[in-house]
């Protein structure tokens, strides 16, 4: 079954401290990986996608990292800020899946002064 | 550009009710999809429309629900005789094509609660 698990659920740390999210996945055949930020009462915002041959890539303080291998992914935040504070989700999607996309549950990132 | 839009932001109804959800994607995405977000949980997969093509339903959980989508413009998610279990964050997202391939861009959400 094609699955997405997210760790920790939630994470609190203080302002200017880094902190990493972790993603494994069992989504066969693979496509990509995505992670996406979600603030309270919105709708989720794309950080980064990868495909199997990426194995990093930026958007600023966020820099998600991708094992296809081990098939585990992680969301490094650098100098997180109180605007950090949202739900990070790991999404994958498989090989002709059309866009039918697996989420994860999500982390809960609260960032304090 | 505006980005995806829905209404009502909202929405309280009782048990039996039908309520109807409003989707308006980016202009020229020719693809459309539903989701389901109850409390804690991750995104649930409703479905989806690509232009033309049949929609892929297989997402819907049951016969109580339903989506139409005129061309590649407006959708509508119909839940008919709500239960309490229905209570969620209905969320809409659009894209250029295919979400496999594609950037999705997501709405603000519908929260609907059933009493």
């Amino acid at each position: 079954k094609n699955q997405v698990e997210q760790s920790p659920q939630s994470l609190i740390i203080l302002e200017g401290k880094n902190c990493t999210l972790q993603c494994n996945y069992t989504v066969s055949p693979f496509s990509n990986l995505r992670w996406y930020k979600q603030d309270t009462g919105r709708g989720p915002v794309s950080l980064t996608i990868m495909t199997f041959s990426e194995n990093t890539k930026s958007n600023g303080r966020y820099t998600a990292t991708l094992d296809a291998d081990t098939k585990q992914s992680s969301l490094h935040i650098t100098a997180s800020q109180l605007s950090d504070s949202a739900s990070y989700i790991c999404v994958v999607s498989a090989r002709g899946s059309q866009g039918n996309l697996i989420f994860g549950k999500g982390t809960k990132l609260s960032v304090k002064p | 550009g505006a980005g995806v839009s829905q209404s009502p932001s909202n929405k309280v109804t009782e048990k039996g009710k039908d309520v109807e959800l409003r989707c308006d994607p980016i202009s020229g995405h020719t693809a459309l999809y539903w989701y389901r977000q109850r409390l804690g949980q991750g995104l649930e997969f409703l479905i989806y429309f690509q232009g033309n093509s049949a929609p892929d339903k297989s997402g819907l959980p049951s016969d109580r629900f339903s989506a139409e989508r005129t061309g590649e413009s407006v959708s509508t998610l119909t839940i008919q005789r709500t239960q309490q279990e229905d209570s969620a964050v209905y969320l809409c997202a659009s894209s250029p094509g295919l979400a496999e391939y594609y950037e999705q861009y997501f709405g603000p959400g519908t929260r609907l609660t059933v009493t």
